[in-house]
């Protein structure tokens, strides 16, 4: 069965590091989405990327964060100048051309700044 | 504003029926969701309505008024595996994707 992917499993960085936490969405799927999930708290939605480009995104997607499709296989989120609250589980997710449909979501990638 | 709240905490018995509620604020309405998250992994995709009425899929059914904005989630013939949380979850007109923090679910023998 497809599944998403993501890179890796747990990200180490020193405050101020930029990071690239890195996924592979489902082959025919169209629509791509990071979350981030303080430990405990809800999932919390970063953006959404349809046909190359941000379709949505969340107050908390500001400045410090970036996407990309760099190819026709990896979405990536960029932080730059990572901060202490940034430490939580980042996932990646990806629907079909129904878009904001069924969702499936990667395993996950915790991110811990220090 | 938008919303969505559910209750913090469940407890229930193996073999029994639980009903999981959900209510939501938000500003325009394209389908609530609900999804299951095990400790540690990615959630997983349990039953979408975009339409008011019950929705059956084995075990697991949602049911969906939109002039209440109220969902909720029934599970049958509850396992020790369905101890989880329970994410409810609407796209609202901005199509954000607005989370609620979970029912945590616990299962008992």
């Amino acid at each position: 069965e497809p599944e998403v992917t993501q890179t890796p499993s747990h990200q180490v960085t020193q405050m101020g590091q930029e990071v690239i936490l890195r996924c592979v969405p489902i082959s025919n799927h169209l629509y791509f989405y990071w979350y981030r999930q303080i430990l405990g708290q809800k999932v919390e939605f970063l953006v959404s990327f349809y046909n190359n480009e941000i379709s949505e995104k969340s107050e908390i997607f500001d400045d410090q964060f970036s996407v990309e499709r760099p190819d026709g296989s990896n979405f990536t989120l960029k932080i730059r100048s990572t901060k202490l609250e940034d430490s939580a589980m980042y996932f990646c997710a990806s629907s079909d051309a129904r878009g904001y449909y069924e969702q499936y979501f990667g395993p996950g990638t915790r991110l811990t700044v220090t | 504003g938008q919303n969505i709240d559910q209750p913090t905490e469940m407890t229930a018995t193996e073999g029994a029926i639980v009903q999981i509620n959900c209510t939501y604020q938000t500003s325009g309405f394209n389908g609530l969701f609900w999804y299951q998250q095990h400790a540690g992994e990615a959630p997983t995709f349990l039953s979408y309505n975009v339409l008011d009425g019950l929705e059956e899929k084995g075990r697991f059914s949602s049911f969906l008024s939109r002039s209440k904005g109220y969902s909720y989630l029934l599970l049958k013939e509850l396992q020790m595996k369905d101890s989880a949380s329970y994410l409810c979850h609407n796209a609202g007109n901005n199509r954000k994707l607005i989370w609620g923090l979970g029912t945590s679910l616990a299962v008992n023998p």
